[in-house]
């Protein structure tokens, strides 16, 4: 069976900070992979997406990144941290556009405060 | 512009009324999802459909492509049901994007 690891799951970074949140997916072969964020009270906004190793897609621009080292591997990370950075990121992942009705998956989720 | 439109956005009833949520969209579609996101935060798919109807349990989700519209259905709510529900749609040009509605908090009071 498939399943999806994102850690850590609470973290507190002060400004300035570097981050590095993992996913890592299980069961599966050539995922789409998805960062989200979810600030308090606001729906999900999507920071990144990956069809591929090393294919990346950025969606809002900020102070993070994204890196796919290997196939089932997605990697969050930022140098400084900013105080608006504060907030909740899920990893997903579904099957790719051939298999459209893939579910999407999330991990448990990262809370994140930057003080 | 959101591409997805969740109503409404914060729905209380009492306990085993019958509830509704509704979600409209306005790009096209491969598939719609309905998740749940309980108060720790975990996202969990409850529904992916691309026509008609689907049911587990208590719950139903209903599609209309043509007016680009779903609804969740809820029977005899319970107090184990309030969480926040999302819908989602994987948009269909490429396949790899999702869109989100910004959620119904949903609350049942026993």
């Amino acid at each position: 069976s498939q399943t999806i690891h994102q850690w850590p799951a609470t973290l507190v970074q002060p400004v300035g900070s570097p981050l590095s949140l993992e996913c890592t997916v299980e069961g599966t072969s050539n995922p789409n992979l998805y960062w989200y964020r979810q600030a308090a009270g606001r729906g999900l906004q999507l920071l990144f997406y990956s069809v591929g190793i090393g294919q990346i897609s950025s969606e809002v621009p900020q102070n993070l990144s994204a890196s796919r080292p290997q196939d089932r591997q997605f990697i969050l990370s930022s140098k400084k941290l900013l105080l608006s950075d504060s907030g909740f990121y899920l990893c997903a992942w579904s099957q790719g556009r051939l298999r459209d009705e893939s579910p999407l998956h999330f991990g448990n989720g990262t809370r994140l405060t930057v003080t | 512009k959101n591409e997805v439109e969740q109503s409404p956005q914060n729905l209380t009833a009492q306990e085993g009324e019958f509830i509704t949520i509704n979600c409209s969209y306005s790009v096209g579609i491969s598939a719609l999802h309905w998740l749940q996101q309980h108060p720790g935060g975990g996202i969990v798919s409850l529904f992916m459909l691309s026509s008609g109807k689907k049911k587990h349990g208590r719950l139903i989700a209903t599609i209309n492509i043509q007016e680009k519209h779903s609804s969740l259905h809820i029977t005899a709510s319970h107090p184990r049901d309030s969480a926040v529900y999302i819908c989602a749609v994987r948009e269909r040009d490429t396949g790899n994007q999702f869109y989100f509605g910004t959620g119904t908090s949903l609350t049942v009071i026993p």
